[in-house]
């Protein structure tokens, strides 16, 4: 019954590394969203998609970027990682476009520790 | 600017307390407001939601909230809590402007409920 996939659930990565996060999700919906949670803060948008070849800054777009090549995959990029990265990353989907907003179905998270 | 402010940070409970978490919204357009759940090691899970109509609503593990739209408020509430409680609670707001959906999160409220 897996919905929304993410490839590694822990990655130990070096300052300075270019780091891939995947998602993918089978549920044939238009919108995919990166989030990441960190403790006190709850979860912030870091970039969304609405369509294949399609990105918006979330909130915190600094220092990442993203890419959606097919509808089913939503990838996250660092560019060049830093300590400060280190977090807890969700990956989510919706169907809806219109402004109802169905409400999220979330990835299990990658918890990605930059050394 | 739209934010979500959840008033608690650590709650902790005996078992069969009354739980009620506090969510205020700052948000101009239509409501669609959420609670999510996240038990340890585990991913979000939808808990609840509104979108219109009777301002009470029902979820599951019978947790239920209340819209109240003169204090932006959408409070979660449970009558008699479960050790099976112990998690974190996020409370979410949908917002929609320039086409695009987006939800925005609270920083969080960790339950923990003692036996």
């Amino acid at each position: 019954d897996v919905k929304v996939t993410q490839s590694s659930r822990y990655l130990v990565k070096r300052t300075g590394e270019k780091v891939f996060l995947e998602c993918v999700q089978d549920m044939d919906h238009e919108n995919m969203f990166w989030y990441r949670q960190d403790p006190g803060l709850g979860l912030r948008l870091i970039y969304f998609s609405y369509d294949v070849k399609m990105k918006e800054k979330g909130d915190i777009p600094e220092g990442y970027s993203v890419s959606r090549e097919k509808k089913e995959r939503f990838s996250l990029i660092l560019e060049s990682a830093s300590t400060n990265q280190t977090s807890m990353y969700l990956c989510a989907s919706s169907p809806s476009r219109g402004p109802r907003g169905y409400g999220y179905t979330f990835g299990s998270g990658t918890r990605l520790t930059v050394v | 600017a739209q934010s979500v402010s959840q008033h608690n940070h650590h709650v902790i409970l005996s078992e069969a307390a009354s739980l009620e978490l506090g969510c205020n919204y700052s948000y101009g357009g239509t409501v669609n407001l959420f609670w999510y759940v996240q038990y340890p090691g585990q991913h979000l899970q939808l808990l609840l939601k509104y979108f219109s109509g009777d301002p009470l609503v029902k979820g599951i593990k019978g947790f239920e909230a209340e819209f109240i739209k003169s204090k932006f408020s959408f409070n979660l509430r449970k009558p008699s809590v479960q050790w099976s409680d112990t998690a974190e609670y996020f409370c979410a707001v949908n917002a929609f402007s320039g086409g695009y959906n987006k939800l925005i999160f609270g920083a969080g409220t960790r339950l923990a409920v003692h036996p």
